[in-house]
C-alpha cells in the first residue's frame, strides 16, 4: 500500500551540482506531475507526464528536466543546481478523476 | 486576480467550534474541486471531492457555489488534529486534469 514513493527525502547539494530525484507510484496511474512548494507562493507544478512517453512543461520548469521512465517512474533532474532551486518537491500521481495522490517530498538545499 | 485564492488565515479556533473556509476560483469553466489537508512538514492528502449538490464526511462539509464561483469547507466541532493549512484545488474542464491548487488556509485549534 505504498501509494508514492520520492527519494530522496532530504538533499543538500553546491551550487552546480547535479541530481535526479525519483518518483514511483504503484497504483497505475497514467498522470504523473511535479510539484514545487515554497513558503507564501504554495504548489507549483514544474512537469507533467499526462501518460507513458508524453511530458509537458508546467509554471516553472526552467532549470529542470524530466522523464517518463515507465508507467510507474517520473524522475525530476536538476542539471546545475542554483540557490533558487531550494525548496521543498512533491511528485504526485493520477487517475484524472479521484484527486491527486502526493509522495512524502524531498528537502532540497542549494547551498 | 489570482486563478484561485484562499484566505491564509491562521484561523485560530477553540476546541469544540465550528468553522468555515472558502476558495474562489475565477474560471467559469472549472469543473472540478477538491480540498487537501497539508500537516506541517508533510505532503498535502484528499481531504474531500466537492460535488455540485455538497457532501458531508462526518464532521467536515464540503460545498460548491457555482453562481459566485467559490467552494466551502465547513468544520464543525473542531478537534487540536484538525489544526494543518487547508488547500483548495480546482480544475478546469478540457481533459489536461491539471489543478490549480489554492495557497491554504491555516488552521489552529487550541485548547
Amino acid at each position: 500500500n505504498a501509494g508514492v514513493t520520492q527519494t530522496p527525502k532530504f538533499q543538500v547539494l553546491k551550487t552546480g551540482q547535479s541530481m535526479t530525484l525519483q518518483c514511483a507510484q504503484d497504483m497505475n496511474h497514467n498522470s504523473m506531475y511535479w510539484y514545487r512548494q515554497d513558503p507564501g507562493m504554495g504548489l507549483r507544478l514544474i512537469y507533467y507526464s499526462a501518460s507513458e512517453g508524453t511530458t509537458d512543461k508546467g509554471e516553472v520548469p526552467n532549470g529542470y528536466n524530466v522523464s517518463r521512465l515507465n508507467k510507474r517512474e517520473f524522475s525530476l533532474r536538476l542539471e546545475s543546481a542554483a540557490p533558487s532551486q531550494t525548496s521543498v518537491y512533491f511528485c504526485a500521481s493520477s487517475d484524472g478523476f479521484n484527486g491527486y495522490t502526493f509522495g512524502s517530498g524531498t528537502r532540497l538545499t542549494v547551498v | 486576480r489570482k486563478e484561485v485564492e484562499q484566505d491564509p488565515g491562521p484561523f485560530n479556533v477553540p476546541e469544540g467550534a465550528t468553522v468555515a473556509f472558502n476558495c474562489t476560483y475565477s474560471n467559469s469553466a472549472s469543473q472540478s474541486f477538491f480540498w487537501y489537508r497539508q500537516d506541517c512538514r508533510k505532503e498535502p492528502k484528499l481531504l474531500m471531492s466537492v460535488y455540485s449538490s455538497g457532501n458531508e464526511d462526518g464532521r467536515f462539509t464540503a460545498q460548491l457555489n457555482r453562481a459566485s464561483q467559490y467552494i466551502s469547507l465547513l468544520i464543525r466541532d473542531s478537534k487540536l488534529s484538525d489544526s494543518a493549512t487547508y488547500l483548495c484545488a480546482v480544475i478546469l474542464s478540457g481533459g489536461s486534469y491539471i489543478p490549480t491548487f489554492g495557497r491554504g488556509t491555516s488552521l489552529i485549534v487550541h485548547p
